[in-house]
């Protein structure tokens, strides 16, 4: 398994934009990268994955560097809801294992 | 479309009980696994499911076993609980084995052992 470099905590205000960087530089060329995100005592919720190109949905932009050895989650209007730890985790496809690392507890402020 | 589902919500038991723990997927989903989180950390894979056979295992004893029923719905069972079985039990479905397969969690139970 790839392994993951994720901060530990960050903040930012809501309204603005939160970028939550994850380093994955032993990761696999078949290996998309996936986030989720725990609020409080609830079960993971999935964001978003890519593989090499950058995407997005309603939820949230996901940047991949060019050589894949790193990442950037964006939720472009951070709000109050979206405080919650973050996880990064590269995964092959079929590969049922997720592997959670720490993660990044995100805050927002009023 | 109804979520992931599990069943209790809540649950406490004593040490050397046995329990069971219940999990209907995302419609659509044929394939379940089965996290434990204790506390302050992240979840830790547990066994996949998938067509009715135990397909990936994590580091894990025997006293944790699972079933899968044809309705794709699934048990986690443990035996002989020890106080460290304390955590959160979280299920998620899943479509396959064979795609960039997303998984979907449940809310999860919690389980107390006294």
């Amino acid at each position: 398994d790839a392994k993951t470099t994720q901060p530990p905590s960050m903040d930012c205000a809501e309204g603005r934009a939160a970028n939550l960087p994850c380093n994955h530089s032993t990761i696999s060329g078949n290996e998309y990268v996936y986030w989720y995100r725990q609020i409080h005592s609830q079960g993971p919720q999935y964001i978003i994955h890519g593989l090499k190109n950058n995407e997005t949905n309603e939820m949230a932009s996901l940047i991949i560097t060019e050589d894949r050895k790193s990442s950037t989650l964006i939720l472009p209007h951070a709000t109050l809801r979206d405080t919650a730890v973050y996880y990064c985790i590269p995964n092959p496809p079929g590969y049922g294992k997720l592997t959670f690392g720490q993660g990044t507890i995100l805050t927002v402020h009023p | 479309d109804a979520g992931v589902t599990q069943s209790p919500t809540h649950l406490i038991k004593t040490r050397g009980q046995q329990v069971t723990l219940r999990c209907s997927p995302k419609s659509g989903h044929d394939t379940v696994s089965w996290y434990q989180q204790a506390l302050g950390q992240g979840p830790q894979f547990i066994f996949q499911y998938y067509e009715e056979e135990e397909r990936q295992r994590g580091n894990f004893p025997d006293r944790f076993s699972g079933h899968q029923f044809p309705n794709y719905s699934s048990e986690l069972n443990v035996n002989a609980l020890l106080l460290g079985d304390s955590a959160l039990y979280l299920c998620a479905s899943s479509r396959g084995l064979a795609l960039s397969d997303t998984q979907y969690f449940g809310p999860g139970t919690r389980l107390t052992v006294l």
